[in-house]
């Protein structure tokens, strides 16, 4: 079973950036792609991009296109998430989660809760 | 971009009873790449179904996932207090990897 674990809560001003982070454990880190799936107040999910750390390929959903930037460290067996030009609609929790055996979302983080407030 | 739509929004059963929840997709998703989650408040999402009928890890035997083409089916059998969520359909055949807008299972 792999853990997941996610850098702690963030408060950011509108136009600034946040960067989280997902460090993975038990299992292996580089083959498998990650995701990034965040869930505004209230709200459904939301998938944002993913990447394949062992060849560094990623996919961003159009949404997000231009404003996020997904990153793998495989010496560290950690993803990272960036986005950019924050706005209030980003408040939301941010989650990791790793394509497992089944081919979906096996494993998760715990979330990220990233306000965004001036 | 593959939209699914949920239903019913609510669901209100009694422990013991059987749920069934809905996910249609805009077109035709290879039954391979259709997955259930179950989410809990302030909790992640735990994967409950993938492959349109196979269950992860750990999953009790009364969740079922059945369906095909742009039509598939969650059955919760016997419903526990634990069973009580809200639950999502995800496709992940094609990018984006969307997931349908979720249906709450509640205690009547």
């Amino acid at each position: 079973q792999v853990q997941l674990v996610q850098s702690g809560a963030e408060v950011k001003k509108p136009g600034s950036s946040v960067k989280v982070s997902c460090k993975a454990s038990g299992g292996t880190f580089s083959s498998y792609a990650i995701s990034w799936v965040r869930q505004a107040p209230g709200q459904g999910l939301e998938w944002m991009g993913g990447i394949i750390p062992i060849f560094g390929t990623t996919d961003y959903a159009q949404k997000f296109q231009g404003r996020v930037t997904i990153t793998a460290d495989e010496s560290t067996s950690t993803a990272y998430m960036e986005l950019s030009s924050l706005r209030s609609e980003d408040t939301a929790v941010y989650y990791c989660a790793r394509v497992g055996n089944s081919g979906s979302y096996s494993d998760w983080g715990q979330g990220t809760l990233v306000t965004v407030s001036s | 971009e593959i939209v699914l739509t949920q239903s019913p929004g609510t669901l209100s059963l009694s422990p013991g009873e059987t749920a069934t929840l809905s996910c249609r997709a805009s077109q035709n998703i290879s039954s391979s790449y259709l997955a259930w989650f179950q989410q809990t408040p302030g909790q992640a999402p735990r994967l409950l179904i993938y492959g349109t009928s196979s269950r992860a890890t750990g999953i009790p035997d009364r969740f079922s996932g059945s369906g095909s083409g742009t039509d598939f089916t969650l059955t919760i059998s016997r419903l526990e207090p634990e069973d009580f969520a809200v639950f999502y359909c995800q496709q992940y055949v094609s990018s984006p990897r969307t997931f349908g807008q979720g249906t709450k299972v509640e205690i009547k």
